[in-house]
């Protein structure tokens, strides 16, 4: 399986600051990453797949970079709505698609 | 727009078979070529992709559950299913099903899990 790891677990910040998460994954995975937003106790909303592609209706702060096997995901300005848990998954290869461990970002 | 549900028994005993049936409303299973997905997240932990299975019935297990897992598709009811036998506590948590989504562009093809059911707590306990 291809592992991946997020950095950090969780973090603490402000609204307004810039937040950047990291994902990596255990081999080249090219550009087939996504992230997705997770608040609690509701599903995981996508945000960015193809690694930088923003879905449709997701703010422009949000945006996202890497290939390979480094990836970051970049919030421009923290909003309030924006304190949620975020997911990266790797659908390089179906067998089996995998996500990271979570990243929980958290009101400072 | 489409939307999925979740439906099943939210307790089940150790050793037997968690059964769980997704709903799609707002559209035809049939149109547009789509996987349907089972992904599950134990409590405070991250998400794992159970399997998916085409509106043929052709299904992908993840290699480390395909041993108990099996998927099924009633396109007449618009509904799929996932059953996942010799459930242990370890089985215990949120389970959702997903549409894969997918985009090509400049000959590569980008997948992804939207729109999501709302998820249904399984726990498995005697």
């Amino acid at each position: 399986d291809i592992q991946m790891t997020q950095s950090p677990s969780s973090l603490s910040a402000s609204v307004g600051d810039r937040v950047t998460i990291t994902c990596r994954a255990s081999q080249n995975i090219i550009n087939y990453l996504n992230w997705y937003q997770q608040k609690p106790g509701k599903a995981p909303k996508i945000l960015m797949y193809g690694a930088s592609s923003l879905q449709s209706g997701v703010p422009s702060r949000f945006s996202g970079s890497g290939s390979g096997t480094d990836f970051t995901l970049t919030i421009s300005s923290l909003q309030p709505e924006d304190f949620a848990t975020y997911h990266c998954q790797q659908t390089y290869t179906t067998s089996p698609w995998t996500f990271g461990q979570g990243t929980r970002v958290e009101i400072k | 727009q489409v939307q999925l549900q979740e439906s099943g028994p939210g307790l089940v005993k150790p050793s037997q078979t968690l059964s769980l049936t997704c709903t799609v409303s707002g559209g035809s299973m049939n149109s547009g070529n789509y996987y349907w997905s089972w992904i599950r997240q134990p409590a405070g932990k991250g998400l794992e992709w159970i399997g998916r299975v085409y509106t043929s019935g052709s299904t992908n297990y993840n290699p480390s559950l395909k041993r108990r897992v099996t998927m099924s598709v009633d396109t007449s009811k618009n509904q799929f299913s996932l059953k996942l036998s010799s459930v242990t506590a370890s089985d215990t948590a949120v389970y959702y099903c997903a549409r894969d989504s997918v985009e090509c562009t400049a000959g590569s093809c980008y997948l992804w899990f939207d729109p999501w059911g709302q998820g249904t707590l399984v726990t498995v306990s005697s």
